[in-house]
């Protein structure tokens, strides 16, 4: 099992710029999230999809839409990049509690 | 406002002492609490997690849960330079259906 995988790993961005950070998990769960997480911030959640077809805001939405494109997958998108948009985006997923949490490795996005 | 709180550090430790991780939450009607490892540059791992009142431990970890005084622990027994990370708590808080992370704390083992 590869567990969560995210792509792209690393991206730069100009300000303007779109993208769409991809999720996938093979894991059967049913909750996948996404994360941004800020030196001296922490881990906040940006969205999260309680189950496939649903999709609810976190603490940091704005600037951010997300799609559950199916049980497995789970994008992120960025329409107009802006400097504070620059961070390490992580995916998660979890069984139907959504307690216990795995990770993706990570996308690090910097916007000029 | 939901919280969660804990000291940044560094918690810097001798190996093979035992290393006390503290977090404190904001409510008390919370229920679930969790304890993530992140390597420098890697991903948080769930390392431990604790529903009820008192001591849970799995190998070298001991996570410790008090509701009454609202704080839970990580102990980490014959600590190695490879326990060197960043340690996140998190929570389900009362009210709350998704996880509310801490800051976390940097743990420095030293040979």
């Amino acid at each position: 099992n590869a567990g969560v995988t995210q792509t792209p790993k690393f991206q730069v961005l100009k300000t303007g710029q779109s993208m769409t950070l991809q999720c996938a998990q093979d894991m059967n769960h049913n909750s996948m999230y996404w994360y941004r997480q800020d030196p001296g911030m922490g881990l906040r959640l940006i969205y999260y999809s309680a189950s496939e077809g649903t999709t609810d805001k976190g603490e940091v939405p704005n600037g951010y839409n997300v799609s559950r494109l199916n049980k497995r997958e789970f994008s992120l998108r960025l329409e107009s990049a802006a400097p504070s948009q620059t961070s390490v985006y992580f995916c998660a997923s979890a069984t139907g509690s959504g307690y216990e949490q795995y990770f993706g490795p990570g996308t690090r996005l910097t916007v000029t | 406002q939901k919280e969660v709180e804990q000291n940044s550090g560094p918690l810097s430790v001798p190996e093979g002492a035992i290393a006390s991780l503290n977090c404190t939450y904001s409510d008390r009607g919370s229920q679930s609490f969790f304890w993530y490892r992140q390597y420098s540059g890697k991903s948080p791992e769930l390392i431990m997690f604790i529903y009820s009142n008192g001591d849970k431990e799995d190998g070298r970890f001991t996570a410790q849960l008090n509701k009454a005084s609202q704080y839970v622990s990580l102990l980490i027994r014959d600590s190695q330079p490879s326990d060197s990370a960043t340690y996140l708590c998190a929570a389900i808080l009362s009210g709350y259906s998704t996880l509310t992370f801490g800051k976390g704390t940097m743990l420095l083992v030293s040979p």
